[in-house]
Order: C-alpha cells, then sequence, then structure tokens
C-alpha cells in the first residue's frame, strides 16, 4: 500500500530557531501534498496544498513566511517553521495525493510533534 | 466558507454496543471521506462516498451519504475494543478543491 513518511517524528526546539520537517511518499509519486496542522483533541486543519514544481497555495491566516514549504520533487515536500515560538508547538501531519488519474486518497505520514520552548 | 459539523465530540460505548457518527456540511459536497486515527497515530483512510443516497458497508462498518448530499453518518455493529480511535469525516464541496474535516468523535470501548 501507498507509504508516507515523515522526519523527524519528535522535535524540541528553542524558540526563535527554524525546524525543518520532511514528508515523503515512499512507494508512489505524490502530484500533491498537503500539510495540516492538528491540537490535542481537534481537528486537522489545513494550512497549505503544495504542486511539485509550483509555489504552495496557503490557507487563509496561515503565514506563508513563517510556513516554508518546498515540493521539489515528485516524493519529497518540505515544511520549514521559521523563527519558532512557544504557540506554534503542535502535531504536524503531511498527506500525499497520489498523481494517478482519478486517485483521490489521501495518504497521511505519521506527524511530527513539535515542542518550542 | 464551507463548515463540516460532526457529532458527538466523545462517545463511550460498552463492548459489543453499536456506535454512529453523524457528519454535517453547510454546503453541498461533491464527495465525502471518513477517517480513523488511533489515539497518538495519524488517520487513516476508510472511505470516500460520491453519490447521493450511497450506502457503503466494510464489515462492521456501514457509511451513509445523504440524499442532499449534505450529510454522512459512520455506524459500526457491536464495537470491539480494536474501534477505539477518533473517527473524522471530510468533505469536498462541489467547486471541488480542499477536503475541509470535520471536528472528530472520538470512541472508547470499555471491555
Amino acid at each position: 500500500g501507498a507509504v508516507v513518511s515523515q522526519h523527524p517524528s519528535r522535535v524540541i526546539c528553542k524558540s526563535g530557531t527554524s525546524v525543518k520537517i520532511e514528508c515523503r511518499s515512499l512507494d508512489f509519486q505524490a502530484t500533491t501534498m498537503f500539510w495540516y496542522r492538528q491540537f490535542p483533541k481537534q481537528s486537522l486543519m489545513l494550512m497549505a496544498t503544495s504542486n511539485e514544481g509550483s509555489k504552495a497555495t496557503y490557507e487563509q491566516g496561515v503565514e506563508k513566511d513563517k510556513f516554508l514549504i518546498n515540493h521539489a520533487s515528485l516524493t519529497l515536500s518540505t515544511l520549514t517553521v521559521t523563527s519558532a515560538h512557544p504557540e506554534d508547538s503542535s502535531f504536524y501531519i503531511c498527506s500525499a495525493r497520489p498523481g494517478t488519474s482519478g486517485s483521490y486518497e489521501q495518504y497521511f505520514g505519521p506527524g511530527t510533534r513539535l515542542t518550542v520552548t | 466558507g464551507q463548515q463540516v459539523m460532526q457529532i458527538p465530540q466523545y462517545q463511550h460505548v460498552q463492548e459489543g454496543e453499536d456506535f454512529t457518527t453523524y457528519c454535517n456540511s453547510s454546503t453541498t459536497l461533491s464527495n465525502i471521506q471518513w477517517y480513523k486515527q488511533r489515539p497518538g497515530g495519524h488517520p487513516v483512510f476508510l472511505i470516500q462516498l460520491v453519490k447521493s443516497g450511497e450506502v457503503k458497508k466494510q464489515k462492521r462498518l456501514t457509511f451513509q451519504f445523504g440524499e442532499a448530499k449534505k450529510n454522512s453518518s459512520l455506524h459500526i455493529t457491536a464495537t470491539q475494543t480494536t474501534d477505539v480511535g477518533t473517527y473524522f469525516c471530510a468533505g469536498r464541496g462541489n467547486q471541488g478543491g480542499k477536503l475541509i474535516f470535520g471536528q472528530g468523535t472520538e470512541l472508547s470501548v470499555k471491555p
């Protein structure tokens, strides 16, 4: 089945530093990847949609200069949280949609738990 | 904008009892998907419904899409402890675009 990996699974960083999270589709090509944020006991909030080779589309209220997204290849997208602050602490989950025609399933990565101290 | 509401937020059942979670959209949906997220895990795709009035079954799970394509339900018959987790619905509007996730229903099953 389709597998999406995320690295790191957990990261603790100091306030003001930047953190990069990688999302990889391991056995399929993903033309579209999604980045979500999930607070404890809450739903998934879409942050941005990234398409390979083009700029990401950010949801309203998400600062593009703070959450930098790069989808450089069909199997890799990265999210960089710049100048992180404690309020950025959250569970960040990526998902990937295969590039095959008519595919609608999104496969989620295991998530990255970010703690900013 | 489009909103997807899900109830109940929490459901505690005795093993063997049935469970249902309901999903309602403020706008007509082109399709709806259901996901399960185990505690500490990530969402896993369960199913997609597309047609008005569609009913699909997966063993003890029954998924329905309303006639107006604005609501959906997930029913689990005779719950088991392995059913524990949070069930999310996610709807996509008629104009395509992004999936909007409901708030999820957290199911706990007492053995």
